[in-house]
């Protein structure tokens, strides 16, 4: 099945740096690549997804880059803020959500 | 609209009692998940409902765990005979999937279980 590495474990950032989370999958056929933000003692909800048809997705601050040769994806968030503290999670999936895998989290720290 | 709702919110069980934990998810999602998240760690998939179709228990991690679900609405986790290592956060989501696509899996907030 599906193994989704994350790194890092752990981001500490001072205010408006930017932040990069990179995660690598295993299953070359996964197609759907989401990331959720968990904030303490709330349930992870999702800040951006892509799809394997794109190389690049952005909002805002935020963008997730896809390479798919390498099985890799990554997140963005630039000008970074105090609201950005939070548990990071990716995800990969094929075509049936009953096989997504979740990365084992980022906790990003964000220092005014 | 409302988002997938779960209750209790806590629950504190001795060791060897059995537990009941619900999920309500958005109302229309046809897909309903349950996982589990060990303090620090990542969501480890539980079950998967789908409309009608047979649910994929395949992430049940012993037989003192079941899971139903009534319909297209709401489901029940049961852990029995609870031991300390259950202690988590249990989290349900629930997906649109009317399009055979991935869809976005909203998630409720949690119940913290801890076992004592």
């Amino acid at each position: 099945g599906e193994n989704v590495e994350q790194h890092p474990s752990t981001l500490s950032v001072q205010e408006g740096d930017s932040a990069v989370i990179k995660c690598t999958y295993s299953d070359s056929a996964s197609n759907y690549f989401p990331w959720y933000k968990q904030e303490l003692g709330k349930g992870p909800q999702l800040i951006i997804d892509i799809r394997s048809n794109v190389g690049e997705k952005k909002d805002q601050r935020i963008a997730v880059t896809l390479n798919k040769t390498a099985k890799h994806f990554s997140l963005h968030i630039t000008e970074t803020q105090p609201e950005d503290s939070a548990v990071y999670f990716c995800a990969a999936s094929k075509n049936n959500n009953n096989d997504m895998r979740f990365g084992a989290g980022t906790r990003l720290t964000v220092k005014p | 609209g409302a988002g997938v709702s779960q209750s209790p919110s806590n629950k504190v069980t001795e060791k060897g009692k059995d537990v009941e934990l619900r999920c309500d998810p958005i109302s229309g999602h046809t897909a309903l998940y349950w996982y589990r998240q060990r303090l620090g760690q990542g969501l480890e998939f539980l079950i998967y409902f789908q409309g009608n179709s047979a649910p994929d228990k395949s992430g049940l991690p012993s037989d003192r765990f079941s899971a139903e679900r009534t319909g297209e609405s709401v489901s029940t986790l049961t852990i029995q005979r609870t031991q300390q290592e259950d202690s988590a956060v249990y989290l349900c989501a629930s997906s649109l999937e009317l399009s055979g696509n991935t869809d976005t899996q909203y998630f409720g907030p949690g119940t913290r279980l801890t076992v004592l």
